[in-house]
């Protein structure tokens, strides 16, 4: 069965540190693969996607990921994370079928937290 | 553009009583609606799928007799928990894939629903 799996619940990072979540994926196949941000009490904001081509993704707010095959990694990435980031970041997949997304699978979420 | 409303934000219900909670796709057809359930500090978990003029699809173990789904309209979709109890409490959130996307999904801020 597709899984998804954000192996770290919670990461603390100072204010203008760089920031990695990491996100594997189980599935057969290359499949659509998506990082979310949830702040409290609100719903789900696309920060990018990765569909096919350029393995490394630019989304908004300056975050990035990298799709790795070889590792069935969607690592997120910021630079410099800002007081603002902290939010809930959700990956992920949806299985691909030809050219058609199948259903969101969603990892379990990683809190992130910015010490001033 | 793709912006996706649910009404009402909140709602607190005394236990037995039915609730409605409505999910608009604002600036674009939908085909497609689906909805989630989140609970506190967890992942999001579909519970259906439901297609402009016809039955929704639910996932395993999701009641469709007691989350009652209909989806009239290209824009709009609803979901009533009927007789409601308080493990129904939870956050319920909504997505919309346009009608000539097969890979997008947009979502609502959600809907938090507190049974007494």
């Amino acid at each position: 069965a597709q899984s998804v799996t954000q192996p770290d619940i919670h990461i603390t990072v100072s204010e203008g540190a760089s920031l990695e979540l990491r996100c594997n994926y189980s599935y057969g196949a290359t499949p659509y693969l998506f990082w979310y941000v949830q702040s409290p009490g609100q719903g789900l904001q696309l920060l990018l996607k990765y569909f096919s081509g350029d393995t490394l993704v630019q989304g908004i707010k300056g975050f990035e990921a990298e799709f790795k095959r070889s590792q069935s990694s969607f690592n997120l990435r910021k630079p410099s994370v800002h007081w603002s980031d902290a939010a809930e970041y959700f990956c992920a997949v949806a299985p691909n079928y030809g050219g058609s997304q199948g259903n969101l699978i969603f990892g379990k979420g990683t809190k992130l937290s910015v010490k001033p | 553009g793709a912006v996706v409303s649910q009404h009402p934000s909140w709602v607190i219900c005394k236990s037995g009583t039915s609730v409605k909670i409505e999910c608009r796709s604002l600036d674009f057809q939908a085909t497609t609606m689906f909805w989630y359930r989140q609970f506190p500090k967890q992942s999001l978990m579909l519970m259906a799928t439901s297609n402009e003029g016809s039955k929704a699809t639910y996932e395993q173990g999701v009641e469709k007799d007691k989350f009652l789904i209909n989806h009239a309209s290209l824009t709009l979709s609803t979901l009533t928990v009927t007789s409601a109890h308080p493990e129904d409490s939870s956050f319920y959130i909504c997505s919309a894939r346009p009608r000539d996307s097969y890979n997008e999904q947009f979502f609502g801020p959600g809907t938090r629903l507190t049974v007494l």
